[in-house]
């Protein structure tokens, strides 16, 4: 039931933009997106509800489309320091507190 | 302003050996989680603690045992060490009400 993630790594250029995508084969209640430099501690980013609309951070942004259960995370004009990997985390029903269940992660990499 | 600390940072494990992972929170959260971080496997969840007194198992809960000694830490128990336990173990807290998590830094564990 783990949610897979797509793609599993990019490389980018300073500058370029990429999306990161999280599906579920299960109906989800809300998609939560984290951020995790290398040796450090994964960082929250946004929540995405069933419902909801969609959610933007600075030049960084997500949507959660309902019918086909998938979240996508916008990064447009990327800077060195949104290299990282990003994991979504899921809910399936309300108010199940920080019980996500995550995807394996994207790994993404700024170059200047 | 210390958020989630986690001890130790590092530690190597004879196979069989037991140790605790200690975990304290001062946010004044409600619940607090354990997560294991392995390659190409995402976050797992080993076992939560809604609140103060009440403990429950996540989706890989075998081989450990945790207590929520009191609001703010939450201990995680290796009893009988294996080599599939080596992994970064990760300590998270979250308001009640909030499903997004903080987490702290991080325990790398290897078991020989």
């Amino acid at each position: 039931q783990q949610p897979v993630q797509s793609p599993q790594a990019v490389i980018l250029r300073e500058g370029e933009d990429a999306v990161i995508n999280c599906s579920s084969s299960k109906a989800l209640y809300s998609v939560h997106w984290y951020r995790q430099k290398h040796g450090e501690a994964p960082v929250f980013l946004m929540i995405l509800l069933k419902g909801g609309e969609q959610k933007g951070h600075e030049k960084i942004s997500a949507s959660f489309n309902e019918k086909k259960q998938q979240s996508s995370l916008y990064l447009t004009a990327s800077q060195l320091s949104y290299s990282g990997t990003y994991f979504c985390g899921t809910e399936r029903t309300y108010n199940q507190g920080g019980k996500l269940i995550f995807g394996q992660g994207t790994e993404l990499s700024v170059k200047p | 302003n210390a958020g989630v600390t986690q001890t130790p940072k590092f530690q190597v494990l004879k196979t069989g050996q037991s140790m605790t992972l200690q975990c304290a929170q001062d946010m004044n959260h409600n619940s607090m989680y354990w997560y294991r971080q392995d390659p190409g496997m995402g976050l797992r969840l080993i076992y939560y603690s809604a609140s103060e007194g009440t403990t429950d198992k996540g989706e890989v809960p075998n081989g450990y045992n945790v207590s929520r000694l009191n609001k703010r830490e939450f201990s995680l128990r290796l009893e009988s060490a294996a080599p599939s336990q080596t992994s970064v173990y990760f300590c998270a807290s979250s308001q009640q009400g909030q499903s997004w998590i903080t987490f702290g830094s991080g325990t790398r564990l290897t078991v020989v």
